[in-house]
């Protein structure tokens, strides 16, 4: 079984610090993804990876950046955390291109941030 | 540009009635499609997906889906419903983020179960 784990359930953190999320995956994806997820506004994608070092922006990244070191690891980082990004966040992994067409991803858990 | 459209935001249905969740698509080519559940507190799991072949698909947890094409819909049934199967429940459609595939999601469906 794919297993995605994030590194905390439930995160509080104050307006102006510096967050890390971080995702790990156990199925050698080259995929990773990071999305909010908000009452009424379902999953949006914030960033997401498809090989070591690769990042691309999905379709809300202001105000975070992202890291890839190592293939199986994702972090998603708040520069500055404020109130606006109390939120839902999920990891999800999937396989790359070279296996032919697959959008099938894995998800984590979620960790709910509140900044206050 | 793709897209979900899930348009109804809560369901509430009695636990032994059927039970059908509403999905609409805007893509031009065959698409992928999938449903997923997501129980309080918890991550997204997967309950079916079509790629192509057999438009009637089914999934895990007695639930099926139907794919349409001349509707642009991809329904997900079930029919007697359990009390665990309150949960939300999120439609998407593949599609290409510029370097990879990824996925794009509908706002969901919350569904109720009454006793």
């Amino acid at each position: 079984d794919v297993k995605v784990t994030q590194s905390s359930r439930y995160l509080v953190k104050r307006t102006g610090e510096k967050v890390f999320l971080e995702c790990v995956q156990d199925m050698d994806h080259e995929n990773m993804f990071w999305y909010r997820q908000d009452p009424g506004l379902g999953l949006r994608l914030i960033y997401f990876s498809y090989d070591v070092k690769m990042k691309e922006k999905g379709d809300i990244p202001e105000g975070y950046s992202v890291s890839r070191e190592k293939k199986e690891r994702f972090s998603l980082i708040l520069e500055s955390a404020s109130t606006n990004q109390t939120s839902m966040y999920l990891c999800a992994s999937s396989l790359g291109l070279a296996g032919g067409p697959s959008y099938e991803q894995y998800f984590g858990p979620g960790t709910r941030l509140t900044v206050t | 540009a793709q897209s979900v459209t899930q348009p109804d935001i809560h369901i509430t249905v009695s636990e032994g009635a059927s039970l059908e969740l509403r999905c609409n698509y805007s893509y031009g080519a065959t698409p992928y499609l999938f449903w997923y559940v997501q129980s309080p507190g918890q991550g997204l799991q997967l309950l079916l997906k079509y790629f192509s072949g057999d438009t009637l698909v089914q999934g895990i947890k007695g639930f099926e889906a139907e794919f349409k094409r001349s509707q642009s819909s991809f329904n997900l049934r079930k029919p007697s419903v359990h009390w665990s199967d309150a949960a939300e429940y999120f439609c998407a459609v593949g599609a290409w983020g510029g370097a990879t595939n990824k996925l794009i999601f509908g706002t969901g469906t919350l569904l109720a179960v009454q006793p």
